[in-house]
């Protein structure tokens, strides 16, 4: 079972709308949890880092919020873009090592 | 800061030929770099680490002499597809981790932007 799960795979928003991203992980111990962006045929880009002790992280139109108690992070897009188009990937990584756990990613297609 | 570049972007080539793909950090040193695979909307998966100076670390099911890494300086290194097939085809990514923070914490690994495999 893959250690960080993301919902919904895919989903398709009219410009300017808001959505939210989940992601739900077990990596256990808890370092830090990014979010990145990826566009097709792309490397992925990070948006944000979150260590345990922070709740919510901004980027410009992108919100992250991390709920370490219960291991769920969400990514929140404000006023949706066409650039916004992209896979949105949840990583997570374990205290003491380089290791990193990939979501799926959430696919998010702006149309005008 | 913190740039990786990859080269070539893509690639086409026969099968039973080699590929080789470079990943460069440019503006800072890596003694760590990672290289990922990645298919049609799936995750990134680890191939294998490598680490300058010593022999890269591979993932159970990566066939180390199928996929050969060379990590020769602080700022490169490669990553050898042998004898290619077409089931090689893939998005293959590196990333790096800044020279002191290898090991610490598992974040900072910055991520080129890739290279398209295809084997016909």
């Amino acid at each position: 079972k893959n250690q960080v799960e993301q919902s919904p795979q895919s989903l398709i928003i009219l410009e300017g709308k808001n959505c939210t991203l989940q992601c739900n992980y077990t990596v256990s111990p808890f370092s830090n949890l990014r979010w990145y962006k990826q566009d097709t045929g792309r490397g992925p880009v990070s948006l944000t880092i979150m260590t345990f002790s922070e709740n919510t992280k901004s980027n410009g139109r992108y919100t992250a919020t991390l709920d370490a108690d219960t291991k769920q992070s969400s990514l929140h897009i404000t006023a949706s873009q066409l650039s916004d188009s992209a896979s949105y990937i949840c990583v997570v990584s374990a205290y003491g090592n380089n290791r990193l756990a990939f979501g799926k990613g959430n696919q998010v297609v702006v149309i005008p | 800061g913190a740039v990786v570049s990859q080269h070539p972007s893509r690639v086409i080539c026969k099968s039973g030929t080699s590929v080789k793909i470079e990943c460069r950090s440019l503006d800072f040193q890596a003694t760590t770099m990672f290289w990922y695979r990645q298919f049609p909307k799936q995750s990134l998966m680890l191939m294998a680490t490598s680490n300058e100076g010593s022999k890269a670390t591979y993932e159970q099911g990566v066939e180390k002499d199928k996929f050969l890494i060379n990590h020769a300086s602080l700022t490169l290194s490669t990553l050898t597809v042998t004898s290619a097939h077409p089931e090689d085809s893939s998005f293959y990514i590196c990333s790096a981790v800044p020279y002191g923070l290898a090991g610490r914490r598992g974040e900072t690994q910055y991520f080129g932007p890739g290279t398209r495999l295809l084997v016909l």
